[in-house]
């Protein structure tokens, strides 16, 4: 089945030390986003790749890089990890051109900062 | 603007009796709307959307959503409620401005008492 595929499920870091998220998809889709989602809130959208074309949120950090290099693979770097970055982390992805721009959400990251 | 309220931050239900999870959005488009419900540590799953055709939609699970665009309301119903429905359920608008343009609102935690 074609899916969204996110690795670790669990990370544990510990403060300050780089942490890379991974996420891959075979729906071939053009468009991967990242997602930070904290306890009982909605998810926040912290930045998306239209193609290869880097989309960044205003308000994300600079702690906070992302790499794809190809279609299917997105992965989300935090630099120094702080005690308030640990949270669920949400990859998602769409296809331009689609009626709704419905994104389609792998099962996510859970990142422990120590 | 476009924005989501989601009129109950908690709903409790006992099992085999009607969910009604309630959800107002502002939009200067004529929106696509989704509904997604997250188990505790799992990704989002599309439960339904509304992409201008049918007001009345029908999702997985027995859930369905009603599209009103007089009372800008896309309220989502059950007749009969499962211990498994026991979920967060986010109520998402989307326009056609652009790739990142999903809109969360605030999420209903959905409690099934046996």
């Amino acid at each position: 089945d074609a899916m969204v595929i996110q690795n670790p499920r669990y990370q544990v870091t510990q403060f300050g030390k780089p942490v890379t998220l991974s996420c891959s998809q075979t729906l071939n889709h053009n468009v991967m986003y990242w997602y930070q989602q904290k306890s009982s809130q909605a998810p926040k959208l912290l930045f998306h790749y239209y193609d290869k074309d880097f989309n960044n949120e205003a308000d994300t950090p600079d702690n906070f890089q992302s790499r794809r290099p190809n279609t299917s693979f997105c992965f989300l770097d935090i630099r120094s990890p702080g005690l308030g970055d640990a949270a669920m982390y949400l990859c998602a992805t769409s296809r331009e051109g689609a009626v709704s721009y419905e994104q389609y959400f792998g099962p996510g990251t859970r990142l422990t900062v120590t | 603007a476009q924005s989501v309220t989601q009129l109950d931050s908690h709903v409790s239900v006992s099992e085999g009796t009607p969910v009604l999870l309630r959800c107002n959005y502002s939009s200067s488009y004529s929106p696509s709307l989704f509904w997604y419900v997250q188990h505790p540590n799992k990704g989002l799953q599309l439960l339904l959307k509304y992409t201008s055709a049918a007001t009345l939609v029908k999702g997985i699970n027995g859930f369905e959503a009603e599209f009103k665009k007089s009372e800008t309301s896309f309220h989502l119903t059950k007749p009969s409620a499962h211990m498994s429905d026991a979920a967060e359920y986010f109520c998402v608008v989307s326009e056609p401005t652009g790739a990142n343009n999903l809109f969360f609102g605030t999420g209903t935690r959905l409690t099934v008492i046996p």
